[in-house]
């Protein structure tokens, strides 16, 4: 069962704007991942936020977390042509881990 | 880039046909998984595995079959396929403490 949504389902932006996707949750959780998946290949791990963290950047990259709310976000600043993917929440669930629909990211140049 | 390997890319097979997807890792993980993904939409997880000799079915039912004979190794097995097969499969693994699954670039396996 599916167990992160994102939000929107669908995101174009023109190149240097940012880009923020959305995750809700259902259950509690100790950790919240963020993956990025190119066309017609496999997922990338981008980063992990734990359940006592609030925000957590890498890079142009830089997510939060609030677990009160089972929301997190994903913002990507300054977005470039090669950001052009889908973004994936993902959750661990006892030994596995839940995939959320994603995010259908376009970036213009 | 995770060191986790799917063979073929592609396939293009006839329906009742039997296939085996490949797809081993020289990550020494103990936990290997099986997705599967149709164009644009959510992951689904049909078969895991803990460790060598472990499986399990996923959420999503399958007509498919996997072998844990080696830590290195995950193979899937299609006795016979049919058109509703027709998907992308993506291989993962994670190992030790880390919560984090390595995926590997998939199979997109269509069934005429």
């Amino acid at each position: 069962s599916q167990q992160g949504e994102e939000d929107p389902q669908a995101l174009s932006i023109q190149e240097g704007e940012n880009a923020t996707m959305n995750c809700s949750y259902k259950t509690s959780i100790n950790n919240l991942q963020w993956y990025r998946q190119n066309s017609g290949r496999g997922l990338v791990h981008l980063i992990l936020i734990r359940s006592n963290e609030r925000e957590k950047h890498s890079g142009r990259l830089r997510v939060t977390l609030d677990t009160s709310k089972k929301s997190s976000s994903l913002l990507i600043t300054a977005s470039r042509a090669a950001d052009t993917a889908s973004y994936f929440c993902a959750t661990p669930d006892g030994g596995d881990m839940r995939f959320g629909a994603g995010t259908r990211l376009t970036v213009k140049p | 880039e995770a060191d986790i390997y799917q063979t073929p890319r592609y396939l293009v097979i006839g329906t009742g046909k039997k296939i085996t997807l490949e797809c081993s890792q020289t990550m020494g993980h103990d936990k290997m998984y099986w997705y599967q993904q149709d164009p644009g939409m959510e992951l689904h997880l049909i078969h895991y595995s803990y460790g060598v000799n472990s499986t399990e079915k996923g959420d999503l039912s399958s007509e498919s079959t996997v072998s844990r004979i080696r830590t290195e190794h995950f193979p899937l097995t299609l006795e016979s396929a049919r058109p509703s097969h027709t998907s992308q499969y993506l291989c993962a693994s994670s190992g030790g403490q880390q919560e984090t699954q390595y995926f590997g670039p998939g199979t997109r396996l269509l069934v005429l």
